[in-house]
């Protein structure tokens, strides 16, 4: 199957900083790709879906200004979690779709796991 | 809004016992319905795409079947294997965005 890089793992910082995750389609072009946080026993919670070349699509109560994503390259999508604080502290996953007729299907990337001091 | 429940939350089994979990969905405007298995510090790995009702799918001792007018599926794992311990997940997706809202999972855990 398709492979979907995230980096880094694991991030820890401190309040007021900023931090970029990547994520990345190894052996595929990804012109869509989207982010998720899971809060401790919770489901996965689409943050936005991050387009190729044009602006991302950001979920009903994520802050635009507050997670950063930029998908400059069918490969890449970042999100920059701004000026962090210790509530942004969560699991961070991000999918790729692969632009074939497979019903949908995306492959995720490993997660990063972000805290903020 | 829509609301995908897994049930149970989380599942102790004995090796070599078959066990079984549940995903419920909303049973309008259907189009799939994806099954992840996701270990821990891993990616989340697909393992079933289901798109028709009635459909049972097959993979080695885990098998799925899917009821669309009623809204549930059925995850299956006959002969449980402690490397089968990891999170089961159900998602649905629900625009033509491919949007996909996730259950939160039924975390498995194979007692040797």
């Amino acid at each position: 199957g398709a492979v979907v890089s995230q980096h880094p793992s694991r991030v820890i910082c401190k309040s007021g900083t900023s931090v970029k995750i990547e994520c990345r389609s190894l052996d595929f072009q990804a012109t869509t790709m989207f982010w998720y946080r899971q809060f401790p026993k919770q489901s996965l919670m689409l943050m936005a879906t991050s387009n190729e070349g044009s602006k991302a699509t950001y979920e009903q109560g994520v802050e635009k200004d507050k997670f950063l994503i930029n998908h400059a390259s069918l490969t890449l999508s970042t999100l920059t979690v701004t000026s962090a604080h210790p509530e942004d502290s969560s699991f961070y996953i991000c999918s790729a779709r692969e632009p074939t007729p497979s019903r949908d299907e995306q492959f995720f990337g490993p997660g990063t796991r972000l805290t903020v001091l | 809004i829509l609301n995908v429940e897994q049930s149970p939350q989380s599942l102790h089994v004995q090796e070599g016992d078959s066990t079984n979990f549940t995903c419920s969905f909303p049973s309008s405007n259907f189009y799939a319905l994806h099954w992840y298995r996701w270990e821990t510090a891993k990616s989340p790995e697909a393992l079933f795409v289901m798109t028709l009702n009635g459909d049972e799918k097959k993979k080695g001792r885990i098998s799925a079947t899917l009821n669309t007018k009623e809204g549930y599926s059925y995850l299956y794992i006959k002969g449980s294997q402690p490397e089968d311990s990891a999170t089961y997940l159900c998602a649905f997706p629900y625009s033509s965005a491919s949007k996909i809202i996730f259950g939160s999972g039924t975390r498995l855990s194979i007692r040797p």
